[in-house]
């Protein structure tokens, strides 16, 4: 089993939209849990982080972390065809250690 | 502005061909790492680096060296490049403790 897993997509969603992005993972010892957003052409950029359980929220985005279940997901509200890109989840064990990133989720926002 | 320069941002080489690629970055960060991502494979940390002087191995490091001599730099270095390592490379850079690493824009390389 691969340390973290996250559906390829392509996801096609129309403008408005709640989009729902997930990944699962198999270390119990992640604890620090991490989305980056990745425009064509460009490097990853930091969109959100959350330690251990529970939900953050930043303007539109929601990051949720369920350490039972080794699941976290991260919410779009109000989608906007600039939310158009790759979100790749990652995640740590410690803050200071390696990081693993997951393949990433193409996500295209229908006009 | 707080970023992470890497050059150049595209280069067609041919096979065993000596190339480095430079990174620097201007937050004065402790960590910086090397990624290659290719399709379907995600990204694949090369080598990483905690300080000075300090670097290691990533999951992929066959076919790749890099230095750290200063804080703000860490230079990739293929010594004798072969075709399949074609790919986009990210230099990253983040400080201690926890925080998310921050990316440069990516260099393409082409081996030929």
């Amino acid at each position: 089993q691969k340390e973290v897993e996250q559906d390829p997509g392509p996801l096609s969603v129309p403008e408005g939209a709640i989009v729902s992005l997930n990944c699962t993972y198999s270390n119990s010892a992640f604890q620090y849990f991490m989305w980056y957003r990745q425009y064509s052409r460009k490097g990853p950029e930091l969109l959100m982080y959350t330690y251990s359980s529970g939900n953050k929220e930043d303007g539109r985005f929601t990051a949720q972390v369920d350490k039972s279940s080794k699941y976290i997901s991260l919410f779009i509200r109000d989608s906007q065809p600039s939310d158009s890109a790759t979100y790749l989840c990652a995640m740590s064990a410690r803050g200071d250690d390696k990081i693993i990133f997951g393949k990433g989720t193409r996500l295209h926002i229908l006009p | 502005e707080a970023q992470v320069t890497q050059n150049p941002r595209y280069l067609i080489t041919v096979t065993g061909k000596k190339l480095t690629v430079t990174c620097s970055q201007n937050m004065n960060h402790e960590y910086m790492s090397w990624y290659r991502q290719d399709p379907g494979l995600g990204l694949r940390q090369i080598y990483y680096s905690m300080n000075v002087e300090v670097t290691d191995k990533g999951d992929v490091p066959e076919g790749y060296k890099v230095s750290r001599k200063e804080k703000r730099n860490f230079p990739l270095i293929l010594e004798s490049p072969s075709p399949n390592q074609t790919s986009l490379y990210f230099c990253a850079s983040r400080d201690q403790g926890f925080s998310g690493y921050t990316f440069g824009s990516g260099t393409r390389l082409t081996v030929v």
